[in-house]
């Protein structure tokens, strides 16, 4: 176990929707990091916070946009929703700037 | 711009077998090189990682192999069982920054 939890695990929308996915990570861990995995495919990296922070960003338009909470939780929330965004999303945390990443178990959002 | 090529896309070995993955890199500013594995419905799994200052890593079964000089390494899972069975992922990361992952490896170990 990583000790980082994800919710909701499954998650259905309809297109031009909006929703916010959520992780949790361990205490201590001031490094979170979103991945878009899209079946069949390596994870592509979203954005990454640093102490409630943007600190670096994908290839992703801004209707990707996040929050990381002093309590090690942090949220990833998408509008207007597209179908290609249909994929499952992972959250990453890590203590400080140690280089090991650990995953969550990941949402699957599918949009209709 | 794809920085991370991994190959074969699939591999299928029969148990007690050497499993191999290859992959290649663009990105010289990347130094830690971690492989992942996953199972159907889990996150990835960090497996075994290596730094470009060093040729060889070995973990139980798992060794990586590094070649900086043609930016290329390889993943070797020595006496594969069918446990093994999984998408396996190369990574390079930037110190501290983020991951950026090859398209993946399906593994399937016979018994």
């Amino acid at each position: 176990e990583t000790g980082v939890t994800q919710s909701p695990t499954h998650l259905i929308k309809t297109r031009g929707q909006q929703v916010t996915l959520r992780c949790s990570s361990q205490s201590g861990h001031n490094t979170v990091s979103w991945y878009q995995q899209a079946l069949g495919q390596g994870p592509q990296f979203i954005f990454q916070y640093y102490r409630e922070e943007e600190n670096g960003r994908g290839n992703f338009p801004p209707r990707f946009s996040g929050l990381q909470f002093p309590n090690y939780s942090s949220e990833l929330n998408v509008n207007a929703l597209e179908l290609d965004d249909s994929a499952l999303y992972l959250c990453a945390s890590r203590p400080g700037q140690q280089e090991t990443q650990y995953f969550g178990p990941g949402t699957r959002l599918l949009v209709l | 711009q794809q920085q991370v090529k991994q190959s074969p896309q699939s591999l299928i070995v029969q148990k007690g077998g050497i499993s191999i993955i290859n992959c290649a890199y663009e990105n010289t500013a990347f130094d830690y090189f971690p492989w992942y594995q996953q199972f159907p419905g889990k996150g990835p799994a960090l497996l075994i990682a290596i730094r470009p200052d060093v040729s060889e890593k070995k973990e139980g079964r798992f060794t990586i192999s590094f070649n900086k000089s043609a930016k290329q390494f390889s993943l070797h899972i020595m006496d594969s069982q069918p446990g093994d069975s999984a998408t396996y992922f190369c990574a390079g990361e930037t110190s501290g920054s983020r991951l950026t992952f090859g398209e993946g490896t399906q593994l399937t170990v016979n018994p």
